[in-house]
């Protein structure tokens, strides 16, 4: 119930193209949806969030897109950089109880110039 | 600069001993957490603590202490009943309700 799927477990796509990750979980109570990049040897980097009141969320290049009923949500990068290269985690929380994250197992990315 | 500092970057452990990392947070947030990261994984919670002089078990608890006596602070024991501790640990922290803001991590190898 806890858990969260992620995919592809990696990703290659040319400069300027779109990259796109998946993500599913079943715990209904998750209301919080984050999305982080994180570099080698770093810390994750909160990219992006949405909550399930509403269906997308952009935020310059990055879009979230929520899918309720199918309990879905996926990461769309427009005009991928080849700075955009990196891990990128999907997590869910819940805002009551046990508030900490649950990460998918990431999905490395490369974008070729 | 408000943030969450972790120390140190780079540890190592023998066999059969304790060893404790830090994390200290400026940030004025009431939750916080440590997380361990292996190779071409995700993070998997260890503990938690919402609240100062409370804290709970993760997914992954055994093997680990903790403590929670400032709001600031939230140390991370890896004890000698950890049989694989060679990882990267994440410490992170936030607000209720609010995103989750991660140090830049320490890597824990055992020699």
């Amino acid at each position: 119930q806890q858990q969260v799927k992620q995919s592809p477990q990696s990703l290659i796509v040319q400069k300027g193209g779109i990259s796109i990750i998946n993500c599913a979980y079943e715990n209904t109570a998750f209301d919080y949806f984050p999305w982080y990049q994180q570099f080698p040897g770093k810390g994750p980097a909160l990219l992006i969030a949405i909550r399930p009141d509403v269906s997308e969320k952009k935020e310059g290049r990055f879009t979230i897109s929520f899918n309720k009923s199918a309990k879905q949500f996926s990461l769309h990068i427009m005009d991928s950089q080849p700075g955009d290269s990196a891990t990128y985690f999907c997590a869910a929380s819940m805002d009551t109880g046990r508030r900490a994250l649950t990460f998918g197992s990431g999905t490395r990315l490369q974008v070729q110039p | 600069d408000g943030g969450i500092t972790q120390s140190p970057k780079y540890l190592f452990r023998k066999e059969g001993q304790n060893v404790t990392l830090s994390c200290e947070q400026n940030l004025n947030h009431d939750a916080m957490y440590w997380y361990r990261q292996d190779p071409g994984q995700g993070l998997r919670l260890i503990y938690y603590s919402q609240i100062v002089n409370d804290f709970q078990k993760g997914d992954i608890a055994e093997g680990y202490s903790v403590s929670r006596e400032k709001k600031e602070s939230f140390p991370l024991t890896v004890t000698s009943a950890q049989k694989n501790p060679t990882a990267f640990y994440l410490c992170a922290s936030s607000r209720a309700g609010g995103p989750g803001a991660f140090g830049s991590g320490t890597r824990l190898t055992v020699v």
